[in-house]
């Protein structure tokens, strides 16, 4: 398998439009999230979805936030409209079936999102 | 090529102990490292975030040291609760890159 593989690499927008970031998983993972990281704040996740079901999306810091699971194998995070404070690198990661204490989550390698 | 190292990988305690998880990381060169705490079938929750101009961060019960020259962290958990039950990762992040140690995973005996 790829990997956790994510799109656009690097994105860079102006302020007001729409963003959308992509994230296709692990075949066969059933958990997805989506983080944001910035120096000044690390890593926060914003939504994880079970089975394409999100479960919590209390990390999402607007409702210009969205994110969907139309099916296992995708996934998007949107921003509209987008800002400066917006900017940071966006993190999709996935994981197989929960239970076990071992359960590693699997990262992308990031969106770089610049809102000029 | 940075690597992050966390010991021990299992560590089991009674109720009440105070107890220490190291991280080590092979790079200095880093902006922050943070410690998160994932729950079987969880996302990572953030415990606590150390700038690299920062020596230590506390939050409640839990104190995270970071000595960068040596590259070693330390998160201190006083008190210990089952509750606390949970793998805990130490992550270090430069650029646009993050670098997770494999987690510590913690079983608190009640």
């Amino acid at each position: 398998d790829a990997g956790v593989i994510q799109s656009p690499r690097h994105e860079v927008t102006e302020m007001g439009q729409e963003v959308t970031l992509r994230c296709k998983p692990i075949s066969g993972h059933d958990y997805l999230f989506w983080y944001r990281q910035t120096m000044m704040r690390g890593l926060e996740l914003l939504i994880y979805f079970n089975n394409n079901v999100p479960i919590d999306d209390s990390g999402m810091p607007e409702d210009r936030f969205s994110a969907k699971m139309p099916n296992a194998s995708f996934s998007t995070l949107k921003i509209q409209p987008s800002e400066p404070r917006d900017s940071a690198v966006y993190f999709c990661a996935s994981s197989p079936v929960g239970g076990e204490l071992d359960t590693e989550a699997f990262f992308g390698q990031g969106t770089r999102l610049t809102v000029v | 090529k940075q690597e992050v190292t966390q010991i021990p990988a299992a560590l089991s305690v009674p109720e009440g102990e105070n107890l220490v998880l190291n991280c080590s990381f092979t790079d200095s060169a880093i902006y922050n490292l943070q410690w998160f705490r994932q729950d079987p079938g969880k996302g990572l929750t953030s415990l606590l975030l150390i700038q690299s101009s920062q020596r230590e961060q506390t939050s409640g019960r839990l104190n995270a040291s970071l000595d960068k020259s040596s590259g070693r962290s330390t998160l201190y958990i006083a008190a210990s609760q089952p509750g606390d039950s949970a793998t805990y990762l130490c992550a270090v992040s430069r650029d646009d890159k993050i670098i997770f140690g494999k987690g510590t995973r913690l079983h608190i005996l009640p």
